[in-house]
């Protein structure tokens, strides 16, 4: 358990469906990331957001679309998406102060299909 | 733009052996962390170790220690008294230390799934 949780751990969707990833930290941090995980892939950063303001979106296509109403919390809102979207999403939390020397903590990752 | 490459897709390992896990980075930057992470088959991502360019000693944490060489931009990950447990997909990650909106970004390698054989 590094406390940071995500919901749903799996979740199948239809391309013409939307839905939202949940992401939740308790460890005090101030700055949460959402990554994607495809098979035979390097992991992708997606989106960084720090003190709940976003500062890197990685070319991340629109229908895709974060939202960080605190520190604590951190959602990826689903909609339209492809099959080629299927994959292991990750949220991960850092500490701002002194952070970079002590790397990210992630969650288990949302399992999304897209039929 | 930093890039991380490890080059071992593959790699196994008998039980109670040792094994070491290759990883090259390429950075302009001279202030900067590298991190080894462990992704088992449950998927939580879990940090083994870390080590700061600065520091020229080589960091070590219980039976996983890495071998550091900042000339030859070169971290290698060593696990010693290897246990079934330590079966996983392992992410060799740099990170700069530098601020502004590159602040945490972490870039990983592609990963080396390790096999421990009892």
């Amino acid at each position: 358990e590094t406390g940071v949780t995500q919901t749903p751990r799996h979740l199948v969707m239809g391309m013409t469906n939307k839905k939202s990833l949940k992401c939740e930290q308790h460890l005090g941090h101030n700055a949460m990331y959402w990554y994607k995980q495809s098979a035979k892939k390097p992991l992708e950063l997606m989106f960084v957001y720090n003190f709940k303001e976003q500062t890197e979106n990685n070319s991340v296509p629109s229908r895709f679309s974060p939202e960080c109403p605190n520190s604590s919390h951190l959602f990826l809102h689903l909609h339209t998406l492809q099959p080629e979207d299927s994959a292991l999403y990750l949220c991960a939390s850092s500490p701002t102060s002194g952070g970079a020397r002590k790397g990210q903590f992630f969650g288990p990752g949302t399992r999304l299909t897209v039929l | 733009a930093q890039t991380v490459t490890q080059s071992q897709p593959e790699m196994s390992v008998q039980e109670a052996e040792t094994v070491t896990l290759s990883c090259t980075y390429d950075t302009s930057e001279s202030d900067y962390y590298l991190f080894w992470y462990k992704q088992p088959p449950s998927r939580q991502m879990i940090l083994v170790i870390r080590q700061e360019a600065y520091k020229q000693q080589n960091a070590t944490e219980n039976r996983f220690s890495v071998n550091f060489q900042k000339a030859a931009k070169s971290f290698s990950l060593k696990i010693s008294d290897s246990q079934l447990g330590d079966a996983a997909m392992y992410f060799c990650a740099y990170r700069s230390a530098a601020g502004g909106t590159s602040y945490g970004k972490l870039t990983f390698g592609q990963g080396t799934i390790l096999t421990v054989h009892p």
